[in-house]
């Protein structure tokens, strides 16, 4: 079975702090994508990537960044968190470009105060 | 671009059949995907459409007609545990498998 882990499950942190979201996945896939999901708002995509070192914007890449430097590690970073960062983070996995079936970990409950 | 409209909620009691839709508008089209998430949870995916037609999995079918932009999500012998929500979502046109999704539909079945 596909595995996505997340690093934390819940993460409180204070406004402009440097935060870091790990996400790994050991299905060897090839891309990678980074979800926030709201009340109401279902999953809005942050940044996803389809190889190494490469990354590409989402929807809302706004005040976020990305790194993966390994194939199976997907990191996300709040350089400077706000209260509107408030959010569950999803990270999520694929294989490939002919499925479009995802593979998500739990989530990570960040709550910027 | 693309946006996705379901309805915010469907109730339902056990052992009935209970049909969640899904209208889209795209400027490219490369199927239609079903996830499932119950609270608390991460969502698992259910069923993808990339043609015309109704794929059954099980209690769970889903529908798509690209002519009508339109899909559905078919749950039979509902179950309590099938309380949930239920996200439709689009393939991107880019190809890299990125999807939108729609904002969820919550699935409430009681006894």
């Amino acid at each position: 079975d596909v595995k996505v882990t997340q690093s934390s499950r819940y993460l409180v942190k204070r406004t402009g702090e440097k935060v870091f979201l790990e996400c790994v996945q050991d299905m060897d896939h090839e891309n990678m994508f980074w979800y926030r999901q709201d009340p109401g708002l279902g999953l809005r995509l942050i940044y996803f990537s389809y190889d190494v070192k490469m990354k590409e914007k989402g929807d809302i890449p706004e005040g976020y960044s990305v790194s993966r430097e390994k194939k199976e590690r997907f990191s996300l970073i709040l350089e400077s968190a706000s209260t509107n960062q408030t959010s569950m983070y999803l990270c999520a996995s694929s294989q490939g470009t002919n499925s479009y079936e995802q593979y998500f970990g739990p989530g990570t409950r960040l709550t910027v105060t | 671009g693309q946006s996705l409209e379901q309805p915010s909620e469907v109730t339902a009691v056990e052992g009935a059949i209970v049909q969640i839709n899904c209208t889209y508008q795209t400027s490219g089209f490369y199927g239609l995907s079903w996830y499932q998430q119950h609270d608390g949870g991460a969502p698992t995916f259910l069923s993808y459409n990339a043609l015309d037609g109704l794929e059954e999995t099980g209690r769970f079918s889903s529908f798509l007609s690209r002519s009508d932009s339109y899909g559905y999500l078919l749950l039979q012998e509902l179950q309590m545990k099938d309380s949930a929500s239920y996200f439709c979502a689009v393939g991107d046109h880019t190809g890299f498998q990125k999807l939108v999704f729609g904002t969820g539909t919550r699935l409430l079945v009681s006894p």
